[in-house]
């Protein structure tokens, strides 16, 4: 079964401090179906990237994706007090069709 | 704008058949896949399935024996059945539109306990 594995599990940062997170599949991945999403608590999901660096609506610049095979990266360059959430990372095509990665929490230090 | 709302009971029996919809507003569910996603409290996101607006569905192998969506193109639904539900199906269940590869849209997540 294909699996998306996040790290850290937790990281603790300050504001204004540079956040980059980690996103490695079991086996190579299109880079066309990769994508990040934001969740604050309470709150649904919030798609952040898709196509491995491409910004959705509204998504802020300092939101950056990359990577490509089997390791992608979300970058924050700057966190602002509204980017401390959970971040997943999701992949399409593969069996299950859609996977979730187990998420990063981003936490105020 | 595209907005999504889940409706159904909050509380379902073990062994019975959990039940929900989501009403699509803001744009036509056609030609689109709308998909389920849950997330038992404390834990990750889980992907259940999708649909088609012509009918056809894929779903998660995990659940799969268990799991029906279906949509209603007249009402700008779409609808999740899972039977047989025990405590391990507890959840905030979300349902979204699958847009290429990613969830673009979601609605705002409704929690179904399963608890007699």
């Amino acid at each position: 079964e294909f699996v998306l594995t996040q790290s850290p599990g937790t990281l603790s940062l300050s504001p204004g401090e540079r956040a980059t997170l980690s996103c490695r599949a079991s086996q190579s991945v299109s880079s066309s179906y990769l994508a990040w999403y934001q969740q604050k608590p309470g709150q649904a999901p919030r798609l952040l990237i898709y196509g491995a660096s491409s910004r959705a609506t509204g998504t802020p610049d300092r939101f950056s994706g990359s990577g490509s095979g089997t390791d992608f990266t979300l970058t924050i360059s700057r966190l602002e007090p509204e980017d401390f959430a959970v971040y997943y990372c999701q992949e399409y095509g593969n069996s299950p069709k859609l996977t979730f990665g187990g998420g990063t929490k981003v936490e105020i230090k | 704008q595209v907005q999504l709302q889940e409706s159904g009971p909050g509380l379902v029996k073990p062994s019975e058949t959990l039940s929900l919809t989501c009403t699509v507003s803001g744009r036509s569910i056609s030609p689109y896949y709308w998909s389920w996603i849950r997330q038992p409290p404390g834990k990750g996101l889980e992907w259940i399935g999708y649909v088609y607006s012509s009918g056809n569905t894929n779903y998660n192998p995990s659940l799969k024996s268990r799991v029906t969506i279906s949509v209603d193109r007249s009402r700008n639904q779409f609808s999740l059945k899972l039977t047989s539900v025990t405590a391990a199906d507890t959840a905030v269940y979300y349902c979204a539109r699958l847009d290429g590869s990613s969830l673009d849209f979601w609605g705002q997540g409704t929690l179904v306990t399963v608890s007699s």
